[in-house]
């Protein structure tokens, strides 16, 4: 079975500090993988999504940047933090090629505090 | 762009019937999604739709799609106060490989 896994569970970073969360996916090979933010436990933001190895597409104009540098691993980063950031990161992996439903799988999310 | 929309809250009693309603704008989706956020959590997948449907039914839960007047809906039944909980919908363009997500509606369960 499929399981996804994100790390660290909860953040606690200085303004202008860098940022480095990670998102890695078991038991399925190509699948398009997502970052989210979350503000006030609402509405998800998508950041990023990649549909395969080094290919990012950015949602959003912001401080942070997206990498895939393998099929199945996703790292959000950032040189520099900023208050505006914090926030909950939701990482999720959907299936591909035919007969999917293209549904998302969530992993348990990153709270980041920027003080 | 795309637009979904949901109420945000909704309180029933303890085995009532819940109806957590959706609208979205797109008429080219192809899947529509329900999911289920417990605090602190992320979110769960609890069924999904395809546009050709008009109804899927799955154990308490049921979904129905109106399409002509892009109009979806999520019913519980016999609600209890483990579906407290912040319900989601999405939706599917079927040309990317991206889904929007409503801005949630928070159900609450009073015993």
């Amino acid at each position: 079975s499929q399981t996804i896994h994100q790390w660290p569970a909860t953040l606690v970073q200085p303004v202008g500090s860098p940022l480095s969360l990670e998102c890695t996916v078991e038991g399925t090979s190509n699948p398009n993988l997502y970052w989210y933010r979350q503000a006030a436990g609402r509405g998800l933001q998508l950041l990023f999504y990649s549909v395969g190895i080094g290919q990012i597409s950015s949602e959003v104009p912001q401080n942070l940047s997206a990498s895939r540098p393998q099929d199945r691993q996703f790292i959000l980063s950032s040189k520099k933090l900023l208050l505006s950031d914090s926030g909950f990161y939701l990482c999720a992996w959907s299936p591909t090629g035919t007969g999917y439903s293209y549904e998302q799988y969530f992993g348990p999310g990153t709270r980041l505090t920027v003080t | 762009g795309e637009d979904v929309e949901q109420s945000l809250f909704l309180s029933v009693r303890e085995g009532d019937s819940s109806v957590i309603n959706c609208t979205y704008t797109d008429s080219s989706s192809t899947y529509l999604y329900w999911y289920k956020q417990e605090p602190g959590a992320g979110l769960q997948l609890l069924t999904y739709i395809f546009s050709n449907m008009d109804m899927k039914q799955d154990q308490r839960l049921t979904v129905l799609l109106n399409k002509k007047d892009k109009h979806l809906s999520l019913r519980i039944a016999d609600t209890q106060t483990g579906d407290s909980a912040i319900y989601f919908c999405a939706e599917r363009d079927g040309g990317y490989q991206k889904v929007t997500f409503g801005t949630g509606t928070k159900l609450q369960v009073i015993p």
